[in-house]
């Protein structure tokens, strides 16, 4: 199946720094990528949908200016989390798909666990 | 807008017996329903889908139902193993062009040996 990876897998940071994460699909190339964020014990919360060379969309309550997307090649997106802070500590997913297609196989990173000090 | 149900929260079997896990989808126009399982801190794996136009699929052990009219789909897991292990998520696709899913809250299967 699609290979999606994402790097780092972990990350600790002090307060107030900004930490990037990246999400690439190693075999296929993705049209639409996904970031979603996941707290303990839950499901999965979509923050942003981004279709390569154009800008992300975000999803309600998720500040644009805070969590920087970016999907400049069809392998490549990437999550910044500017000026950090302990209530961003969280599992970040990435997933990729080939389409734009609800339909589409999304396949997932194994994500990146990011702890703020 | 959808919402995808998904019962039970929490599961546990013997090993070797069956785990069976529900979704509802109240949105008639979905028409995709993969199912993924999530072992501890590590990311979804997708093990199964079906489209709205196949009743049932089976891989191996696994197997996915669809009632369209009923709106619910299901997973069936045979033989469990201690490897089985994990949460599952269902998800049902949500619009068409360029949008995504709505996943369940989830269910933790524990296999018992």
């Amino acid at each position: 199946g699609a290979v999606v990876s994402q790097h780092p897998s972990w990350v600790i940071c002090k307060s107030g720094t900004s930490v990037k994460i990246e999400c690439r699909s190693l075999d296929f190339q993705a049209t639409t990528m996904f970031w979603y964020r996941q707290f303990p014990k839950q499901s999965l919360m979509l923050m942003a949908t981004s279709n390569e060379g154009s800008k992300a969309t975000y999803e309600q309550g998720v500040e644009k200016d805070k969590f920087l997307i970016n999907h400049a090649s069809l392998t490549l997106s990437t999550l910044t989390v500017t000026s950090a802070h302990p209530e961003d500590s969280s599992f970040y997913i990435c997933s990729a798909r080939g389409g734009r297609d609800s339909t589409d196989t999304q396949y997932f990173g194994p994500g990146t666990r990011l702890t703020v000090l | 807008g959808e919402n995808v149900e998904q019962h039970p929260s929490t599961l546990s079997v013997q090993e070797g017996d069956s785990a069976v896990i529900k979704c509802t989808y109240s949105d008639s126009a979905s028409n995709y329903f993969p199912w993924y399982k999530q072992e501890l801190g590590k990311g979804p794996q997708l093990i199964i889908d079906i489209r709205s136009n196949v009743g049932e699929k089976k891989d191996q052990r696994i197997a996915v139902t669809l009632n369209k009219t009923a709106k619910h789909f299901s997973l069936h897991i045979t033989e469990t193993q201690p490897e089985d292990s994990a949460v599952y998520f269902c998800a049902a696709s949500i619009g068409s062009y360029g949008q995504n899913f709505v996943f369940g809250p989830g269910t933790r299967l524990s296999v018992l040996p």
